[in-house]
């Protein structure tokens, strides 16, 4: 067990629906990302916030949002759903924003129909 | 732009033998150096890193990896394979200064058979 946790653990839903994902880090841990894992683009970044902070940015698409709120949780934000968004969605926490180990949470399975 | 290359899709090992996992990178500046191991419908899981030192770094697990900055290559080794190792493996290289983005190769599933 990472520590990080992830909720929910699966979600299914409809094209052009909205969801929300959510990560609560490691204690301690100030840093937080979100990757997308797919088998046709793999292991993807998508957004970094290190205390509250937006600090990186990937191929994170306009219809897709993130924020940290002060007790360090994290929420991944999908709108205008499509197909192609289906992949597992991970969050990862780490205790700064250099190269620090990252911990991976359990992650969420976005399937859209 | 940074990148990892994991040149094989899969390796197959026989228990107890010696396994290597290889990875490539391409960087501008000093490598920073990941490898992570994926169990099925599990999270990452961090097995060892190189920022900067001794070439040869020790992880978890019994792994190891050999930085090695003239043929660009960061290769993950276990002395001896188990059966439980088998896993998908991810090679990775942080993108930028004052982050910790990664960059992943696209991993390399590892089959250890008794």
């Amino acid at each position: 067990d990472s520590g990080v946790t992830q909720t929910p653990k699966h979600l299914i839903t409809a094209t052009g629906q909205r969801v929300t994902l959510r990560c609560s880090p490691r204690s301690g841990d100030l840093s937080v990302y979100w990757y997308q894992q797919s088998l046709d683009q793999g292991l993807q970044f998508l957004i970094q916030y290190y205390n509250g902070e937006e600090r990186a940015k990937g191929n994170i698409l306009e219809r897709f949002s993130a924020q940290q709120f002060p007790d360090l949780h994290s929420e991944l934000n999908l709108s205008s759903l499509e197909l192609g968004d289906s992949a597992l969605y991970f969050c990862a926490s780490s205790v700064g924003m250099g190269a620090y180990e990252q911990y991976f949470g359990p992650g969420t399975r976005l399937t859209v129909t | 732009a940074q990148s990892v290359a994991q040149p094989e899709d899969q390796v197959n090992v026989a228990e107890g033998n010696p396994l290597t996992v290889k990875c490539t990178y391409s960087v501008s500046g000093n490598p920073y150096l990941f490898w992570y191991v994926q169990y099925p419908n599990r999270g990452l899981q961090f097995l060892l890193k190189y920022i900067t030192g001794d070439n040869l770094v020790k992880g978890s697990y019994g792994f190891e990896a050999e930085f090695n900055k003239s043929q660009t290559s960061f290769h993950l080794k276990k002395p001896s394979a188990l059966v439980s190792d088998s896993a998908l493996y991810f090679c990775a290289v942080r993108d930028g200064r004052n982050t910790g983005k990664l960059i992943f190769g696209q991993g390399t599933t590892l089959q250890v058979k008794p």
